[in-house]
């Protein structure tokens, strides 16, 4: 089975800063890769996803992830963290070929400071 | 378009006590998810419907959980007699069709259950 781990628990940044939150998962065929972002008060949603192709995927509201196949990591960047940023953050994984069985890592909360 | 909804958003109930949650998805999604939630963790999911088929239940603790579709769009989890380590927030989510990699599921705004 499938296992998604998240180093971070909570991370405090300043406005302007460069984010990097890691996520590395255990499977051993090909995978889909996730990341959700939940807003204080509101849903899940999807932030980026990657399916196969260009291992550096972009998303909404500046984020970007890479997936490193040797490293089984699929790390999400922003380069400079805005106070509406703050959220908690979710990096989860399907086996490949289906969106079904999400299996998600613990989350990372972000602290954006203004 | 409408999102998932789901109700009732909070409920408190005593252990042993039955509850009931409610989610209907967003229109002609054909695959619908149920998800725990427990404090400080990520979503675990409990089972998952395909229409009115259940294509996932092995996360689901039958002893005490139980969940229907049974007209293919909206959706009903019981859990019957709850447990202390039973509260969490539930989510539902939906998407268009399983085993088609590219669809998103979609979540709803779940439903924090406390028991005491």
């Amino acid at each position: 089975a499938q296992s998604v781990s998240q180093h971070n628990h909570h991370v405090i940044l300043s406005e302007a800063a460069s984010l990097e939150l890691g996520c590395n998962y255990s499977y051993g065929g090909t995978v889909n890769l996730f990341w959700y972002v939940q807003y204080p008060g509101q849903h899940l949603q999807l932030l980026l996803k990657y399916f196969s192709g260009d291992p550096l995927v972009k998303g909404i509201k500046g984020f970007e992830a890479e997936f490193i196949k040797s490293k089984f990591s699929f790390n999400l960047r922003k380069p400079s963290v805005q106070w509406s940023d703050t959220a908690e953050y979710f990096c989860a994984v399907t086996p490949g070929g289906s969106n079904y069985k999400l299996t998600f890592g613990k989350g990372t909360l972000l602290t954006v400071n203004p | 378009e409408a999102g998932v909804a789901q109700s009732p958003r909070y409920k408190i109930i005593e252990k042993r006590q039955s509850v009931a949650f409610w989610c209907n998805p967003i229109s002609g999604h054909a695959t619908l998810y149920w998800y725990q939630q427990i404090l400080g963790q990520g979503p675990k999911l409990l089972i998952q419907f395909q229409n009115n088929g259940v294509v996932d239940d092995s996360q689901l603790p039958k002893d005490r959980f139980s969940a229907e579709r049974l007209k293919g769009v909206d959706s009903t989890l019981k859990i019957q007699p709850a447990k202390l380590e039973d509260s969490a927030v539930y989510l539902c989510a939906s998407s268009l069709i399983l085993g088609q990699g590219t669809n998103e599921q979609y979540f709803g705004p779940g439903t924090r259950l406390t028991v005491t």
